[in-house]
């Protein structure tokens, strides 16, 4: 079955870039009809979809963080990636990835999440 | 952008008890993409419903969900101990962006 794991660094400074990546085990990213996701959760609050990213390259921002995301797919490695710039502490949250199935509209299968602290 | 409204914020129920959230979208979801997620602390979220009524792989048959266009419902029959959780509603309609709800705590009374 599919399986998602972040990784990438814990502790973050303002002004830097995050940088994070989910491989793909148990199944080829370069399936179609999914989406893979990147989605977060502020401490003590909701779930903040960030965007998502085709095999094909094509994606999708939440416009509220548009100008400082990039989401990437590369297939060769069955991973995605998501590159977050200029972090202030709004930041610190904790981060998923997630599969997004086009045809149910769903997340239907989720990474453990990863925690990012942004602080000097 | 669609906003998700939910209700209530938090609900405080004993085992066995049914429960009975809400979630209300600022604009008609079109083609009821309306799911529903279950979060408990230290998991990662679960996909409960999706098309607003039909339940994900797995997902045990007291868990159902309803409702069309702005006004949708989870309904948990008979509360077990591992239901009690935070429960996220979450809407994808034409436009590929994506929102979520606040999300309704539901705790032990």
């Amino acid at each position: 079955q599919v399986q998602l794991q972040e990784s990438g660094p814990g502790l973050v400074k303002p002004s830097q870039t995050l940088s994070l990546s989910c491989t793909v085990s148990g199944g080829s990213i370069s399936s179609g009809g999914f989406y893979w996701s990147w989605i977060r959760r502020h401490p003590g609050k909701g779930l903040e979809w960030i965007g998502y990213v085709y095999y094909s390259g094509t994606t999708y921002y939440n416009p509220s963080l548009k100008s400082r995301v990039t989401i990437s797919v590369d297939t060769s490695k069955n991973q995605f990636s998501l590159n977050l710039t200029s972090l202030t502490v709004a930041d610190t949250a904790l981060y998923y990835c997630a599969r997004h199935r086009w045809g149910l509209g769903a997340f239907d299968i989720w990474g453990q999440g990863t925690m990012v602290s942004v602080s000097s | 952008e669609i906003v998700l409204t939910q209700s209530p914020g938090t609900l405080s129920l004993s085992p066995g008890e049914r429960a009975t959230l809400s979630c209300r979208a600022s604009q008609s979801v079109s083609n009821n993409y309306l799911a529903w997620y279950q979060h408990k602390p230290g998991q990662a979220p679960r996909l409960l419903i999706y098309g607003a009524s039909s339940r994900a792989t797995g997902i045990p048959d007291r868990f159902s969900g309803s409702g069309s266009g702005t006004d949708f419902t989870l309904t948990i029959t008979k509360l077990e101990p591992e239901d009690f959780a935070v429960y996220y509603c979450q809407q994808q309609g034409n436009s590929p962006q994506i929102t979520f709800g606040p999300g309704t705590k539901v705790d032990i009374k």
